[in-house]
């Protein structure tokens, strides 16, 4: 049962333009959800998150967006850029325990 | 500051083999976690540790993985006999305290089993 999914295997966007990744989850549990970006032969990078009890959160060019309603959350790039390629790992927590991983997004910002 | 340290990077051995990894984390996080990653999947918890004690050892197929902790700081994950579908990488992560957050993931050991 996969509590965690990211239906876009992969992405590709031109370089200054805005990138989406988009996650859900079915556990209604979930109260902290994270954003890692992983490069070829690295381990992942924690990104940005958010607590279950916000909608909205932002760091520089990377925002994340929470429907709890919807059980949605999605990553926001704006702008794009070249050295944003990689692959994108949602995850979600419930009460501080386990991350619970997507199978991830591969995104390529093209220049 | 030094991040997660994992040994050996890659690891190629041949069925029904031990093998072990090592994996040193961030110098004052006291949780540990062990995760495995198949191709085109996500990280999956084998194993969370509070300092010593293993908190979470749901998803370690324990007759054929273990691991330790000894004094609460390096970590070591076992696996004996390797199977052709442990073939995958296997992930280190440690995090300040026990209210989970941010994990900071070491870069890997990719386990080659033929």
């Amino acid at each position: 049962d996969q509590q965690v999914k990211q239906n876009s295997p992969s992405l590709s966007v031109q370089e200054g333009r805005i990138s989406i990744l988009n996650c859900d989850y079915t556990n209604s549990m979930f109260d902290y959800f994270l954003w890692y970006k992983k490069y070829p032969a690295e381990g992942p990078t924690f990104l940005i998150s958010i607590s279950s009890i916000k909608d909205k959160n932002e760091d520089g060019r990377f925002t994340v967006f929470l429907n709890k309603s919807a059980k949605h959350l999605s990553l926001h790039i704006v702008p794009s850029q070249p050295g944003d390629s990689a692959v994108y790992f949602c995850a979600a927590s419930a009460g501080g325990n386990k991350l619970v991983f997507g199978a991830g997004t591969i995104l390529r910002v093209k220049s | 500051e030094a991040g997660v340290v994992q040994s050996p990077r890659y690891k190629i051995i041949e069925k029904k083999q031990p093998v072990a990894f090592w994996c040193n984390p961030i110098s004052g996080h006291n949780t540990l976690y062990w995760y495995l990653q198949n191709l085109g999947q996500g990280p999956e918890l084998l194993i969370r540790y509070e300092n010593e004690e293993a908190v979470d050892d749901s998803q370690l197929p324990k007759d054929r993985f273990s691991a330790e902790r000894l004094k609460g700081v390096d970590s070591t994950l076992k696996i004996q006999p390797a199977e052709l579908g442990d073939s995958a990488v296997y992930l280190c992560a440690s995090s300040l305290g026990p209210g989970g957050g941010i994990q900071y993931f070491g870069a890997g050991t990719r386990l080659s089993v033929l």
